[in-house]
């Protein structure tokens, strides 16, 4: 089955300053990669996602990128604000079901 | 749109008493899934129904977890007989497609 690794597990950035979390995936089938934020004792919401077709996509100050020779994605935040922190979550898919999900990055944005 | 419906939002109850989680997706979605989240094991998915069928249940930790799918616009989760490591917060989520929207999730603690 698929395998998504995420990295880092905690990542502390100053406000303002862009932050990067990188995953990757083990099953070149994967066509659909979302990003989740959760904070804290809230439900994880979509706030990103790309498709195997694209090599890069843009929402204001988040973007995500796919290397799908390498199969690896990555979040980037930019002008980052505090908050921001929250743990983010990276997952893939082949099924168009299931979402296999990374163990998350815990990120803390300080003023 | 209210978006995924979860009750109740939290549930305390003694070792060897039935639980039962509820959830009403979005309107139209036709994927519906339960997940558990600790902060051992992170993000675990434990079903998934596609038009009220289960597809996957290998994620059910043992035969005292049941999930039904009666219709399109109800789901729950049963644990009989819960037990002090079911504590953890349980999510549902559904999904037209890939994208996965979740519910609040709920807070299940057992003493």
């Amino acid at each position: 089955g698929e395998n998504v690794e995420q990295h880092p597990s905690t990542l502390s950035v100053q406000e303002g300053d862009s932050a990067v979390i990188k995953c990757t995936y083990s099953d070149s089938a994967s066509n659909y990669f979302p990003w989740y934020k959760q904070e804290l004792g809230k439900r994880p919401q979509l706030i990103i996602d790309i498709r195997s077709n694209v090599g890069e996509k843009k929402d204001q100050r988040i973007a995500v990128t796919l290397n799908k020779t390498a199969k690896h994605f990555s979040l980037h935040i930019t002008e980052t604000q505090p908050e921001d922190s929250a743990v983010y979550f990276c997952a893939a898919t082949d099924s168009g079901y299931a979402l296999n999900f990374g163990k998350g990055t815990s990120l803390l944005v300080t003023p | 749109d209210a978006g995924v419906i979860q009750s109740p939002r939290h549930e305390v109850t003694e070792m060897g008493q039935e639980v039962t989680l509820r959830c009403k997706p979005i309107s139209g979605h036709n994927s519906l899934f339960w997940y558990r989240q600790t902060m051992m094991r992170g993000l675990e998915l434990l079903i998934y129904f596609n038009n009220n069928v289960p597809i996957d249940d290998s994620g059910m930790p043992e035969d005292r977890f049941s999930a039904k799918m009666p219709n399109a616009s109800f789901s729950t989760l049963k644990i009989q007989p819960s037990e002090p490591r079911d504590s953890a917060v349980y999510f549902c989520a559904s999904s037209p497609g890939q994208s996965q929207y979740f519910g609040p999730g709920t807070r299940l603690t057992v003493t």
